[in-house]
């Protein structure tokens, strides 16, 4: 069973467009998160909610717009896209709090690519 | 900005060597993690290591935690060519924040035959 699974796998989609990436986990986890990997394999945090809270917005364009109907999802959704968004989006999860210090799950990864 | 910087970028070996990839970090932690990620794939949890442990042993992989020094080194004994992919270094924020994961730069590790 896939413990985070996102969809699509690959977008391929023109600039200002908008589109919209889904992550699903099963490991009832209270914390999942998205990064952002570059085409240099930089993984760099962009949101993080927790239960369905966002606790974590790192400096990213309000074209990005996280969004948690529960727990067990988190959505992201990008309007105008721009050539700079072309990258691997990567959802986690794992049982948050303040210290943290729990293991990590990662999705598979969604290939964005902007035209 | 990257909270941790790896060494070296990339390694080749060959088979049935060990390799050592090492991480330093800027700021205080409360654990730190190892990722694999294979070519074209999400990442794989390898081994957590918290601030007040010096080592850990997962099979084949051994960490080693210097908070003093602000390092950590993975060591994969007896590589295989399935070993071959990226390694990162991933720590968690100090006690008291939202609980994140800051990555490094990643070590890119070839395995051949």
């Amino acid at each position: 069973d896939t413990a985070v699974s996102q969809t699509p796998k690959y977008l391929v989609t023109q600039m200002g467009n908008d589109k919209s990436i889904k992550c699903e986990q099963n490991l009832g986890h209270d914390t999942m998160y998205w990064y952002k990997q570059d085409s240099k394999k930089f993984l760099k945090i962009m949101f993080s909610y927790n239960n369905k809270e966002l606790i974590i917005n790192e400096t990213v364009p309000n074209r990005f717009s996280p969004k948690s109907p529960d727990k067990a999802h988190l959505n992201l959704h990008i309007n105008s896209l721009e050539l700079g968004d072309s990258a691997v989006y990567f959802c986690a999860s794992t049982m948050g709090g303040i210290l943290g210090g729990a293991r990590w799950f990662f999705g598979p990864g969604t290939r964005l690519t902007v035209l | 900005s990257q909270q941790g910087e790896e060494d070296p970028q990339a390694l080749s070996i060959q088979e049935g060597e060990n390799a050592t990839m090492n991480c330093s970090y800027k700021t205080s932690i409360n654990n730190l993690q190892w990722y694999r990620q294979n070519s074209g794939r999400g990442l794989v949890h390898l081994i957590l290591i918290r601030s007040n442990e010096r080592e850990k042993h997962s099979g084949r992989l051994r960490v080693t935690l210097d908070t003093s020094k602000k390092s950590s080194s993975l060591l994969i004994t007896a590589s295989r060519a399935a070993d071959t992919a990226s390694y990162f270094c991933a720590t968690g924020g100090p006690d008291g924040t939202a609980s994140k994961l800051t990555f490094g730069t990643g070590t890119r590790l070839q395995v051949t035959l």
